[in-house]
């Protein structure tokens, strides 16, 4: 069975960089089969992909924040990483990592979130 | 981008309730979109894929159904673990949307 658990500093300030981490058990992030996916939820709101790490590296970023957001995968560790700059308080969000294989598959294996605040 | 409207946000209704909760897709998806049921402080759980194919392990009473822009969430008689929150999110293009959600609340 696969799980995901994100982990990141829970507080960040405003214009500093966001960084946080998902460690997959159960399964390999090296494996071509998955794609490996950032989802953000802030506080009483609805649910924004943010994008994707496929196994060789090729990444995938909504629009709205791709001049801010990388995605990295660390095969030696099973984990992959969302950086996000220049914050502001709208980043205030639950983060999600999640799994999905693309080809119109759904997101079927999700962490449990982390919450991640800016404020100074 | 697809925007997809789920309205209402809100829906209030009782045990034993048949519910039903609608998405509209901005432009046609075909059968790429997924529902998925959300309590407070927890993870989406995906509860239909493909318009109508109910996830292993969540029970019959929900079903999925439509194509292109019009789709729709049934729960045939609400249970009391039901009452969340439900998304849909489109699965035929990048970038991944959801629906803005539709919570069912206890009558």
């Amino acid at each position: 069975q696969v799980q995901l658990q994100e982990s990141g500093p829970g507080l960040v300030k405003p214009s500093e960089t966001l960084s946080l981490t998902c460690t997959v058990s159960g399964g390999s992030v090296s494996s071509g089969s998955y794609y490996w996916n950032w989802i953000r939820q802030p506080p009483g709101k609805g649910l924004e992909w943010i994008g994707y790490i496929y196994y060789r590296g090729s990444t995938n970023y909504n629009p709205s924040l791709k001049s801010r957001v990388t995605i990295s995968v660390d095969p030696s560790k099973n984990q992959f990483s969302l950086q996000l700059t220049s914050v502001t308080a709208a980043d205030t969000a639950v983060y999600y990592c999640a799994r999905d294989t693309g080809y119109g598959d759904p997101f079927h294996y999700w962490g449990q979130g982390t919450l991640l605040t800016v404020s100074s | 981008d697809i925007q997809l409207t789920q309205s209402p946000s809100f829906l209030s209704a009782s045990v034993g309730d048949r519910v039903t909760i609608p998405c509209r897709a901005s432009q046609g998806i075909s059968r790429y979109l997924a529902w998925y049921q959300q309590k407070p402080g927890k993870a989406p759980k995906l509860l239909i894929y493909s318009a109508s194919t109910l996830q292993s392990g969540v029970p019959s009473r929900f079903s999925g159904s439509g194509s292109g822009t019009e789709f729709t969430l049934t729960i045939s008689s609400l249970q009391p673990e039901d009452f969340a929150t439900y998304y849909c999110q489109q699965l035929n293009s990048y970038p991944r949307t959801f629906g803005q959600g539709t919570k069912v609340e206890i009558k």
